[in-house]
């Protein structure tokens, strides 16, 4: 089966540094994937993992351990902007399963 | 950049309707993908298609689903009568790779918004 565990919301204050976790039981392991979802739009990639260790992308970092099976997406220097939906999601197969997403709230 | 582009952006059908969504996925991509939301929850994997078959289906893809690439560049997804609970936010998606071999290409469409009532 699939299990794909991410906290449903978190609050964190304009310039801070936030740390979304994920853990995942699945069958079968292609690579994990964060995406971005504003409401009433399409998920936008923010980063994949395939192997483990850190992957940085400007104000955006994911980290992924398989044996553990956990990753985190890290965001620097929040935005109000960055006020969305984050989904983590593991590729098994050909299909992306996807978690419930976390629902990030930036405070001035 | 390039994009994955569906239409219509919204569709209203009466239940017991066949309604088709079409995408436009990106040129040089190969894997093709229907994905649904419905309202507050979590996005589904619907179905993969490759080589102009279906690659993987989800429990969600029963018999009143269908794809079809019709031609060289649309995907279209039917739905063949529809039952209110069909409603939801349907996304494409199209990757240029599989399994660990993404070039990080796999990106969704801006969605259809499908309600039936």
């Amino acid at each position: 089966g699939q299990n794909i565990d991410q906290p449903t919301e978190m609050t964190a204050t304009e310039g801070a540094i936030v740390q979304i976790n994920c853990t995942y039981q699945t069958s079968g392991f292609n690579g994990l994937f964060w995406y971005q979802q504003h409401a009433g739009e399409a998920p936008t990639f923010l980063s994949y993992n395939v192997l483990d260790g850190l992957e940085e992308k400007g104000r955006f970092s994911s980290f992924l351990s398989r044996s553990k099976g956990y990753s985190y997406l890290l965001l620097k220097e929040l935005q109000m902007k960055d006020s969305a939906s984050y989904l983590c999601a593991v590729n098994s197969g050909y299909a992306l399963n996807f978690g419930k997403g976390t629902s990030l709230l930036v405070t001035p | 950049e390039p994009e994955v582009t569906q239409t219509p952006s919204h569709q209203v059908t009466q239940m017991g309707q066949e309604v088709i969504l079409r995408c436009v996925p990106i040129s040089n991509h190969l894997y093709f993908y229907w994905y649904r939301q419905i309202l507050g929850q979590k996005v589904e994997f619907l179905v993969s298609f490759y080589n102009n078959e279906i690659s993987e289906k989800s429990e969600i893809f029963d018999d009143q689903f269908s794809v079809e690439r019709p031609d060289g560049s649309n995907f279209t997804l039917k739905i063949r009568s529809t039952k209110l609970e069909d409603s939801a936010m349907y996304f494409c998606a199209s990757s240029d790779g599989q399994g660990q071999h993404f070039n990080y290409g796999y990106t969704f469409g801006s969605g259809t918004r499908l309600t039936v009532v």
